[in-house]
């Protein structure tokens, strides 16, 4: 039980174009998802929580512009990386709260997904 | 303020020997504690967590850690290492302001 997927795991994007990755619970209904950044060898940094049915809640120092969340349903939620650069070139990690199990407060995470900007 | 600490940013053992990566935290509150696991890739799998109760978790591949409140720390170990062990170590503390915060993470690397 608690599984979270992404999709794409691995995607590859010219300069300028949008990139749309998908989170989905599953097993389970999620009212929270939330959009992890990950650099080469480094931890997890938190970009937004995603609350299903209402805007997202970004990090400071995140453009909630160039990065668009939409969590639509209770099972999945997207990140939207709008007129990529290389520098958004990183791996990105969803995860989710069951909602049937919030007394745990355990967040299960996506596999990532890989995006390249050439 | 939150913040967790992973002292260790890379260890090597051989296989079967024992294992201990430290994670100490700093936090307001009894927080809720976490490890996770990072293949090379991949996301992250829950090892074990700690809310309440005893404080010695047991998780899942043969892990356990302990919740230490006097030394704000929250250990994990292994009582015998193998090869597939290799990978990204995570300690996570949350939910706080909702929010988990993570530490840096401890490679581990296993020699045959």
């Amino acid at each position: 039980g608690a599984v979270v997927s992404q999709h794409p795991s691995r995607v590859i994007c010219k300069s300028g174009t949008s990139v749309k990755i998908e989170c989905r619970s599953l097993d389970f209904q999620a009212t929270t998802m939330f959009w992890y950044r990950q650099f080469p060898k480094q931890s997890l940094m938190l970009m937004a929580t995603s609350n299903e049915g209402s805007k997202a809640t970004y990090e400071q120092g995140v453009e909630k512009d160039k990065f668009l969340i939409n969590h639509a349903s209770l099972t999945l939620s997207t990140l939207t990386v709008t007129s990529a650069h290389p520098e958004d070139s990183s791996f990105y990690i969803c995860s989710a709260r069951d909602l049937d199990r919030a007394s745990t407060d355990t967040q299960y995470f996506g596999p990532g997904t890989r995006l390249t900007v050439l | 303020a939150q913040s967790v600490t992973q002292p260790d940013i890379h260890i090597t053992v051989s296989e079967g020997a024992s294992l201990e990566l430290r994670c100490n935290y700093s936090y307001g509150a009894t927080p809720y504690l976490f490890w996770y696991v990072q293949s090379p890739g991949q996301g992250l799998q829950l090892l074990l967590k700690y809310f309440s109760g005893d404080t010695l978790v047991q998780g899942i591949k043969g892990f356990e850690a302990e919740f230490k409140r006097s030394q704000s720390s929250f250990n994990l170990r292994k009582p015998s290492v193998h090869w597939s062990d290799a990978a990204e170590y995570f300690c996570a503390v949350g939910p706080g302001t909702y929010k988990y915060i993570f530490g840096t993470g401890t490679r581990l690397k296993v020699l045959a």
